[in-house]
């Protein structure tokens, strides 16, 4: 498809469990993006990719949390040993101008997001 | 640190009002951009419109205008004329040397 894909859409696991989310973004767009959105909340920043590295980590809640990034495309969110506050809808987005020197002057294309539910 | 403040968390109005959505933001960059996002009940977030640090004009698309005033950090959203499939959650946020952030949201709903 043309837009930004994230599987699985919904994903429901037991507390401890390891998952792991993944964002297929937009050929050719080198920035991409992954938020977590809680019932009711905003959209909280986890990390940012440019390309294959990640210059950004600090939104990422805990050293449960990695995200990787190969070939500039596919990229993936993993979450290990789950707790049930981890339940969000997590958001990929990409978009297809990077850093340029000192800005992201894109706008971000959304996918649909995974629902993950910690039980 | 870069920050965005929406500090209405619901708005209610009725078809044909008008409403202003406000956005304050924080951010040390000289050189940053500015967004408003919709994402109606079906979930996916939509882009609505981006402003560079550098133009202050103020911009309608439609029933849609923006106010962009760097005085007060401030880019406000204003719908005229509201109609009910404008009921959706609008993110202002902003973007500088390495992220974009958002704010917390609003929850717009729009009664017939």
């Amino acid at each position: 498809g043309a837009g930004v894909s994230q599987s699985p859409s919904n994903k429901v696991t037991e507390k401890g469990k390891d998952v792991e989310l993944r964002c297929d973004p937009i050929s050719g767009h080198t920035a991409l993006y992954w938020y977590r959105q809680s019932l009711g909340q905003g959209l909280e920043f986890l990390i940012y990719f440019q390309g294959n590295s990640a210059p950004d980590k600090s939104g990422l809640p805990s050293d449960r949390f990695s995200a990787e990034r190969t070939g500039g495309s596919v990229s993936t969110l993993t979450i290990q040993r789950t707790q049930q506050e981890d339940s969000a809808v997590y958001l990929c987005a990409s978009s297809p101008r990077g850093l340029a020197g000192w800005a992201n002057t894109g706008e971000l294309f959304f996918g649909e997001g995974s629902r993950l539910t910690v039980l | 640190a870069q920050k965005v403040t929406q500090a209405q968390t619901e708005i209610s109005v009725v078809e044909k009002e008008d409403v202003t959505l406000d956005c304050v933001y924080e951010t040390r960059d000289t050189t940053y951009y500015l967004f408003w996002y919709k994402q109606p009940p079906s979930g996916e977030l939509v882009f609505l419109i981006r402003r560079n640090s550098f133009d202050e004009q103020n911009e309608i698309s439609g029933r849609y205008s923006w106010n962009f005033q760097k005085s007060t950090s401030s880019f406000n959203f204003t719908i005229t004329a509201s109609q009910v499939v404008d009921s959706a959650v609008y993110f202002c946020a902003l973007s500088g040397n390495n992220d974009m952030r958002f704010g917390a949201g609003t929850r717009l709903t729009v009664k017939p």
